[in-house]
């Protein structure tokens, strides 16, 4: 079965710092790969998605992601942090069809 | 505003009670989609609709019925819900139900079952 796992629940960054968000996926295929973040009380805005090509993906602020094949990981990063960044973020995969799956998704909290 | 607006924000209701969950877009989006999040769990696929027509049915409880009158409406109707059944409930949008193409997303609807 398809799975999308987010290893970290929870991430603390200081205002600045560097930030990586671990996912990985479970799929024989490459999938179509998403990032998406949600503030509180709000929906989820899409932050970047991979199809195809250059496996790394540049995204809305600030934002990339990597895709590597060989460890079936879709990685989101940014160089430095803004308190405003955060968030929850979840990473989906979308293997075949119309089906999403989506991660249980990664808490960040930002410190001055 | 994200382009899918839902409508109530904050819906508390009693098990015997019936309601309705609204969600409109205005994007020419022609596949619409119900989501259930629930606290430390992965987003649960309710429904899709793409062009109008229910697409899947995700084993969902007939307590939860949804509607679809037009490509920029879309109803989700509740009845005798459980207390477990409160949630946020997302609607989003898509160009159509392939793939390839990522979802819009509404602010969702804090639904409480007491």
């Amino acid at each position: 079965a398809q799975s999308v796992t987010q290893p970290d629940i929870h991430i603390t960054v200081s205002e600045g710092a560097s930030l990586e968000l671990r996912c990985n996926y479970s799929y024989g295929a490459t999938p179509y790969l998403f990032w998406y973040v949600q503030s509180p009380g709000q929906g989820l805005q899409l932050l970047l998605k991979y199809f195809s090509g250059d496996t790394l993906v540049q995204g809305i602020k600030g934002f990339e992601a990597e895709f590597k094949r060989s460890q079936s990981s879709f990685n989101l990063r940014k160089p430095s942090v803004h308190w405003s960044d955060a968030a929850e973020y979840f990473c989906a995969v979308a293997p075949e069809g119309n089906q999403f799956y989506f991660g249980t998704g990664t808490s960040l909290t930002v410190i001055p | 505003e994200t382009g899918v607006t839902q409508t109530p924000r904050h819906l508390v209701m009693g098990m015997t009670n019936k309601k309705s969950l609204k969600c409109e877009q205005h994007l020419g989006h022609n596949a619409m989609y119900w989501y259930k999040q629930s606290a430390k769990k992965p987003l649960e696929l309710m429904f899709v609709y793409n062009f109008k027509e229910q697409t899947e049915n995700n084993s969902v409880p007939s307590r939860f019925s949804p509607e679809c009158p037009n490509s920029s409406h879309l109803f989700l109707h509740l009845h005798t819900l459980q207390p477990e059944d409160s949630a946020l409930y997302l609607c989003a949008s898509s160009q159509d139900a392939t793939r390839g193409y990522g979802y819009t997303f509404g602010s969702g609807t804090r639904l409480t079952v007491v």
